[in-house]
């Protein structure tokens, strides 16, 4: 079945730091990823939509340059959180959509936490 | 925003017994997809449903679709501890991009 690979699992950075989160379909191509935060006990917030080769597009409140997105192949998003702060801390979840039916493969999420 | 709204929003048995979650969406759907999420991790997704269809099973699951209601439930029958996660629900719209509820916060005691 469709895998998708996210990692790391867990960080923790310094106040100021960038941090990198990688998301890789293993399995599959996906021309389109999609990039969630969850707070604790909360819903999935959908932050963008990473397409292949363009530039990602963002939610109403997202910060752009605060979340930077690269999709520059079939298999490899990313996800950096430039200059973190204590308020980024959070679980980042990407997702791509497989190749059967409609369904969402999720990878397993990067707990992070910035001090 | 926010499409589905599960409820009960956290919800505890005892094994062996059945749990049902409701879901409730705003707008027309394509399709509605139900997913669990254990603590901390990924989601797994579990069934999708179409708006065609009106019942769908999978194992001990159990899905229902009232696109006149606009409501969904998730039915888990005879629950094991191991059930015990997070259930969200995700309606699909032309985009197919999930969007998701808060969540039912299922126990399952053994």
């Amino acid at each position: 079945g469709a895998v998708v690979s996210q990692h790391p699992s867990r960080v923790i950075c310094k106040s100021g730091t960038s941090v990198k989160i990688e998301c890789r379909s293993l399995d599959f191509q996906a021309t389109t990823m999609f990039w969630y935060r969850q707070f604790p006990k909360q819903s999935l917030m959908l932050m963008a939509t990473s397409n292949e080769g363009s530039k990602a597009t963002y939610e109403q409140g997202v910060e752009k340059d605060k979340f930077l997105i690269n999709h520059a192949s079939l298999t490899l998003s990313t996800l950096t959180v430039t200059s973190a702060h204590p308020e980024d801390s959070s679980f980042y979840i990407c997702s791509a959509r497989d190749s059967v039916g409609y369904g969402y493969t999720f990878g397993s999420g990067t707990r992070l936490t910035v001090v | 925003s926010q499409q589905g709204e599960e409820d009960p929003q956290a919800l505890s048995i005892q094994e062996g017994e059945n749990a049902t979650m409701n879901c409730s969406y705003k707008t027309s759907i394509n399709n509605l997809q139900w997913y669990r999420q254990n603590s901390g991790r990924g989601l797994v997704h579990l069934i999708l449903i179409r708006s065609n269809e009106r019942e769908k099973h999978s194992g001990r699951l159990r899905v229902t679709l009232d696109t006149s209601k606009k409501s969904s439930s998730l039915l888990i029958t005879a629950s094991r501890a191991a059930d015990t996660a997070s259930y969200f629900c995700a309606t699909g719209g032309g985009s197919y991009i999930p969007t998701f509820g808060r969540g039912t916060s299922l126990i399952v005691h053994p």
